[in-house]
């Protein structure tokens, strides 16, 4: 089975805290994405990545900074949380072949910062 | 902003086909229609993808009008496990794959 997987499911940090969520899939996928969901206004794009070492930004960037050192891993990072940031955050992969390709997403990391 | 209008939410019996409309109005000819839905408390889930012709898998229909305005997902045999949020999209064809998902639609399958 193919699998994105999300180191924590549930994070509770302090406001100024520095967070990491990782995220690893095992599809050999180009590219990797991080959203993040809010009650309201569905599922919005941070950053994404189409390759190791590359980075765009998304919809929603601010605040945000991401890491791709290997192609199954892709790491968003908090440098200094804020209560507006309780979220869920949303990983996502996929094929770089062709147009068609479809997203897999892991089960989201709920974060509440205090 | 996403380029789909749904309705927020919609109700169907078990067992009954539920159709779940899309529009998208503004959409380009190269731009494809996908079906993500998503079950509470997990990560959303593909359903279904075209371009401009109807598409069919296991899990569901696609329909998509001659002038590709809008679409409808339909699930020919609705179940309570079907109950989740469903979200159209158009994608932008890029090669980074990038999708805007909007609010999508609530179907509440009841028995």
């Amino acid at each position: 089975d193919v699998k994105v997987t999300q180191s924590s499911r549930y994070l509770v940090k302090r406001t100024g805290e520095k967070v990491f969520l990782e995220c690893v899939q095992d599809m050999d996928h180009e590219n990797m994405f991080w959203y993040r969901q809010d009650p309201g206004l569905g599922l919005r794009l941070i950053y994404f990545s189409y390759d190791v070492k590359m980075k765009e930004k998304g919809d929603i960037p601010e605040g945000y900074s991401v890491s791709r050192e290997k192609k199954e891993r892709f790491s968003l990072i908090l440098e200094s949380a804020s209560t507006n940031q309780t979220s869920m955050y949303l990983c996502a992969s996929s094929s770089g072949q062709g147009n068609t390709g479809e997203l897999f997403f892991g089960e989201g990391s709920r974060l509440t910062v205090l | 902003d996403a380029k789909t209008t749904q309705p927020p939410s919609m109700d169907c019996a078990e067992g009954r086909a539920a159709n779940l409309p899309c529009n998208h109005s503004t959409i380009s000819g190269n731009e494809y229609v996908y079906w993500y839905r998503q079950i509470h408390s997990q990560g959303p889930q593909y359903i279904i993808h075209g371009l401009k012709n109807n598409e069919t898998n296991e899990m569901a229909s696609l329909i998509i009008t001659e002038d590709r305005k809008s679409s409808t997902l339909i699930l020919p045999h609705a179940t309570l496990r079907d109950t989740a949020v469903y979200y159209c999209i158009v994608r932008v064809a890029t090669s980074t794959d990038k999708l805007i998902f909007g609010t999508g639609t609530r179907l509440q399958v009841f028995p």
